[in-house]
C-alpha cells in the first residue's frame, strides 16, 4: 500500500484566494482525519470522518475552511478565502475501526498565504 | 477537557547519552500511542501500548504504560543521530472514539 496521499505538498498563494487540499486514505481505512501544524499550536485536529461522514468538526477554524469526502477514497480541505495565519502544515491521516490501532499521516502539505 | 501532556519540551543530548520523554493524561486511556516525527516530515506510528504497567521494547527504545493507564514513558539508549526528530503520545478520546488527544510532543536534538 503506497499509504496515505496528499497532494500538493506545497502551495504558496496570496491572501484572499481559495487553496484547495487533497488527500487519499489507505485502501479499507474508514477514519479520515485532519490535523494542522504550527510551531505555536502544535497538532490540531481540525475534523474527521467516519465512513464518509463527519463526525466532529469542531476544530475548523471558522466558517472560511470546509471539508469533503464524496467517497471512500477522496477526501478535500478547502479554505476560502485564505489568510496569512492559515499558513501551517496540514496533515491527513486515515485508520481502520477508530484510533485505537493508530493513525497513519501522509506527508503533509505545506502551506504558505502571503 | 481531556488533555495529554509530555515534558520535557525540548531535550538537547550529546551522541551516546540517554533519553527520556514523559507523557501524563489527565484522564485514565484505553491505550496509548506514540508516534515519531523527523524534521520536516509526518509523525509515524512507532507503537501502542494497551495493559496496566506494560512495557514494550523496540530495540534501543522502552516504552512504559503506567500501574494507572494515565502516564507513560519512552526511554532512548545511547541516542544516536537518527534519533533526532519530535516524539508525541497520543491517546483516545475517552468520549469521541474516533478522535486521538496528542501531547505537545518532545523534540529532540542529538549533538554528535
Amino acid at each position: 500500500d503506497a499509504g496515505v496521499i496528499q497532494s500538493p505538498r506545497h502551495e504558496v498563494t496570496e491572501m484572499g484566494q481559495e487553496v484547495t487540499l487533497r488527500c487519499k486514505p489507505i485502501s479499507g481505512h474508514d477514519y479520515l482525519f485532519w490535523y494542522r501544524q504550527t510551531m505555536m499550536r502544535g497538532l490540531e485536529l481540525l475534523i474527521y470522518f467516519n465512513n464518509n461522514v463527519p463526525i466532529d468538526d469542531s476544530g475548523m477554524p471558522e466558517d472560511r475552511f470546509s471539508a469533503k469526502m464524496p467517497n471512500a477514497s477522496f477526501s478535500t480541505l478547502k479554505i476560502q478565502p485564505s489568510e496569512p495565519r492559515d499558513s501551517a502544515v496540514y496533515f491527513c491521516a486515515s485508520s481502520y475501526a477508530g484510533v485505537e490501532w493508530g493513525a497513519f499521516f501522509g506527508q503533509g502539505t505545506r502551506l504558505t498565504v502571503v | 477537557g481531556q488533555q495529554v501532556m509530555q515534558i520535557p519540551q525540548y531535550q538537547h543530548v550529546q551522541e551516546g547519552e540517554d533519553f527520556t520523554t514523559y507523557c501524563n493524561s489527565s484522564t485514565t486511556l484505553s491505550n496509548i500511542q506514540w508516534y515519531k516525527q523527523r524534521p520536516g516530515g509526518h509523525p509515524v506510528f512507532l507503537i501502542q501500548l494497551v495493559k496496566s504497567g506494560e512495557v514494550k521494547k523496540q530495540k534501543r527504545l522502552t516504552f512504559q504504560f503506567g500501574e494507572a493507564k494515565k502516564n507513560s514513558s519512552l526511554h532512548i539508549t545511547a541516542t544516536q543521530t537518527t534519533d533526532v526528530g519530535t516524539y508525541f503520545c497520543a491517546g483516545p478520546s475517552y468520549n469521541q472514539g474516533g478522535k486521538l488527544i496528542f501531547g505537545q510532543g518532545t523534540e529532540l536534538s542529538v549533538k554528535p
